[in-house]
């Protein structure tokens, strides 16, 4: 079935970048996400990319997307450690509505 | 909006009680989903309802979990007999489906089973 992998841990240094990578399977996928979360709470959208697109960019975050490789990645540019908190990759699924979630990414930001 | 709404943030029960776990979804909603989340296993999609209509159920562990939507603006996820390893966060979300299908989560309901 349709599957979404993504490392389990990062950890960076406060004011270095972070890049988190994700990968694939469903080719169809027209929409891939990232999504946050904090401590105690739900997941926070952070930001989506159509596959006809390379790349996006949104203040300290840059999405990067080689649709060849299936391979989604998100950079955030000086991170801060209010960045700390796991992220997850998400591509839209094969069944009309429903996404497909990787295990998340745990960001851990040293001061 | 106040967003998807969830209660109770927190439940202790015993092993064997029945337990009712409630959400709101933003209104205007077409699309609402139940997860549980543990450290184990990650984000686990339980059911996922389309205009009140259960889609995919297969996510739903056992006969002891069963969920309903009676109208747009409610639903449940009930345990019944709740045991120790469904301890977990569980999470409500909804979408407007759509070409996007961004999903909103709620802030989770922290079920504890003793």
């Amino acid at each position: 079935g349709e599957d979404v992998e993504q490392s389990l841990f990062l950890s960076v240094r406060e004011g270095d970048s972070s890049v988190i990578n994700c990968t694939y399977t469903d080719s169809s996928s027209t929409y891939l996400y990232w999504y946050k979360q904090e401590p105690g709470a739900g997941l926070q959208l952070l930001t989506y990319i159509f596959s006809n697109m390379d790349m996006k960019q949104d203040q300290r975050l840059t999405v990067l997307l080689n649709k060849k490789d299936k391979h989604l990645s998100l950079r955030i540019a000086d991170t801060q450690t209010g960045d700390s908190a796991i992220y997850f990759c998400a591509s839209k699924g094969g069944s009309q509505g429903n996404l497909i979630f990787g295990k998340g990414t745990k960001l851990s930001v040293k001061p | 909006d106040a967003g998807v709404i969830q209660s109770p943030r927190h439940e202790v029960t015993e092993m064997g009680q029945e337990v009712t776990l409630r959400c709101k979804p933003i209104s205007g909603h077409d699309y609402l989903f139940w997860y549980r989340q543990t450290m184990m296993r990650g984000l686990e999609l339980l059911i996922y309802f389309n205009n009140n209509v259960p889609i995919d159920d297969s996510g739903m562990p056992e006969d002891r979990f069963s969920a309903k939507m009676p109208n747009a603006s409610f639903s449940t996820l009930k345990i019944q007999p709740s045991e120790p390893r469904d301890s977990a966060v569980y999470f409500c979300a909804s979408s407007l489906g759509g070409d996007t299908d961004t999903q909103y989560f709620g802030p989770g309901t922290r079920l504890t089973v003793l």
